[in-house]
């Protein structure tokens, strides 16, 4: 099937910096990405819709000035933290979706773990 | 709006017993997909299985079954002769429409014992 990765899997930052989650379909086009938060032993939470070339649309409750989503291509969505905090560790999970004739499949990216110190 | 519920926070059973892990949905739509992800502890979402609403037919992967059901909005989740391999957490999630959003329920946590 598809591949989706995430760059990079791990990260650790202090508080106050910002920290940017690439998100890259690797063998199709996506003009649409999702992003989801999972924090531990929660359910995965929709944050935002990713369109390439247009604005995300944010789930309500989601700080767009926060989260910072870049759908710059049609391989490469990027979410920034801005500013994060502890609050925000987190396990950041993408999803691309591929459409292949009358059929849409998404497929999710294997997350990211941030930890904000 | 698009519900998933799973009742079953967290369930136990020793190895090769079957267990069943339920999920109930709520959409409006005619339209929609049924999904069943596993987690394992690395984090990773491993994709089971995904189901449009208008294919009731129930689904067999090796030792994994799928029951749907329409009347009930449920979409249960079989395992025959459990394997410890088979300990993670696992989501039911619904999408409507053009398989847009996907929206997971809280996840059942399995444990199969030794």
């Amino acid at each position: 099937g598809a591949v989706v990765s995430q760059h990079p899997s791990r990260v650790i930052c202090k508080s106050g910096t910002s920290v940017k989650i690439e998100c890259r379909s690797l063998d199709f086009q996506a003009t649409t990405m999702f992003w989801y938060r999972q924090f531990p032993k929660q359910s995965l939470m929709l944050m935002a819709t990713s369109n390439e070339g247009s604005k995300a649309t944010y789930e309500q409750g989601v700080e767009k000035d926060k989260f910072l989503i870049n759908h710059a291509s049609l391989t490469l969505s990027t979410l920034t933290v801005t500013s994060a905090h502890p609050e925000d560790s987190s396990f950041y999970i993408c999803s691309a979706r591929e459409t292949s004739g009358y059929q849409e499949t998404q497929y999710f990216g294997p997350g990211t773990r941030l930890l904000v110190l | 709006a698009q519900k998933v519920t799973q009742a079953q926070t967290e369930i136990s059973v020793v190895e090769k017993e079957d267990v069943t892990l339920d999920c109930v949905y709520e959409t409006r739509d005619t339209t929609y997909y049924l999904f069943w992800y596993k987690q394992p502890p690395s984090g990773e979402l491993v994709f089971l299985i995904r189901r449009n609403s208008f294919d009731e037919q129930n689904e067999i992967s090796g030792r994994y079954s799928w029951n749907f059901q329409k009347s009930t909005s449920s979409f249960n989740f079989t395992i025959t002769a459990s394997q410890v391999v088979d300990s993670a957490v696992y989501f039911c999630a619904l999408s409507e429409g053009r398989d847009d959003k996907i929206i997971f329920g809280k996840g059942t946590r399995l444990h199969i014992l030794p």
